[in-house]
């Protein structure tokens, strides 16, 4: 069966310190994998997605997510979070023609 | 471009009571999606469609039908309602599969569904 993870519920991390949000996956075959960010009473949002290549990827409002085959990972990262970032973020994998989301990571940023 | 639009934002519902989702999309997409999102559970796919006339199911289809008998609109129909079918409906469209290099997902404002 098709699966994404996040394994973190919350993550609270300070204004200006570097964050990661975390995301395994077993979907078959080549992974097709993307982050997307939901604010308050909005849709998602896409901000990066891997599909092959290089295994960093960059997105949107300065986020990245490294791609790691051997650990099945995708983390998300950011070098210097800022409190507008705090939301929720959804990992996503993709196969024939479904998207698979995870449940969810919910991104604090303290001032 | 309004982008995706989806009426109403918020219904409340009584059990066995039936209702249609309003999903439009004015970007000229083909594929387009219909999501619930529970609680705690990420989003899971009820239905999509490849184009106008083409639907399949996605993982929790029960209870629920589509149809697309155009490109632009993708309503989503309730026709017994029940209580586990309270959520927050997410319609959602893309020119292709959203998996190509330069694609992706819009999604709508979402539809917030109690049912009594």
């Amino acid at each position: 069966a098709q699966s994404v993870a996040q394994p973190e519920d919350q993550v609270n991390v300070a204004e200006g310190n570097p964050l990661t949000v975390k995301c395994t996956y077993s979907v078959s075959g080549n992974p097709y994998l993307f982050w997307y960010v939901q604010y308050p009473n909005r849709g998602l949002q896409f901000l990066l997605k891997y599909i092959t290549g290089d295994n960093l990827v960059k997105g949107s409002y300065g986020f990245e997510a490294e791609f790691n085959k051997s650990q099945t990972s995708f983390h998300l990262k950011k070098p210097s979070a800022l409190v507008s970032d705090s939301a929720l973020y959804f990992c996503a994998g993709y196969t024939g023609n479904q998207f698979y989301f995870g449940t969810g990571t919910s991104l604090t940023v303290i001032p | 471009n309004a982008g995706v639009t989806q009426t109403p934002k918020f219904r409340i519902l009584k059990i066995g009571q039936s209702m249609t989702l309003q999903c439009a999309q004015d970007m000229n997409h083909n594929y387009m999606y219909w999501y619930r999102q529970d609680p705690g559970m990420g989003l899971k796919l009820i239905y999509y469609s490849v184009g106008a006339g083409i639907t399949d199911k996605g993982e929790v289809p029960n209870g629920y039908n589509v149809s697309r008998s155009t490109t632009e609109d993708f309503p989503l129909r309730l026709e017994l309602a029940a209580p586990s079918q309270t959520s927050v409906y997410f319609c959602a469209s893309s020119f292709g599969p959203g998996a190509s290099y330069t694609d992706t997902q819009y999604f709508g404002p979402g539809t917030r569904l109690t049912v009594l």
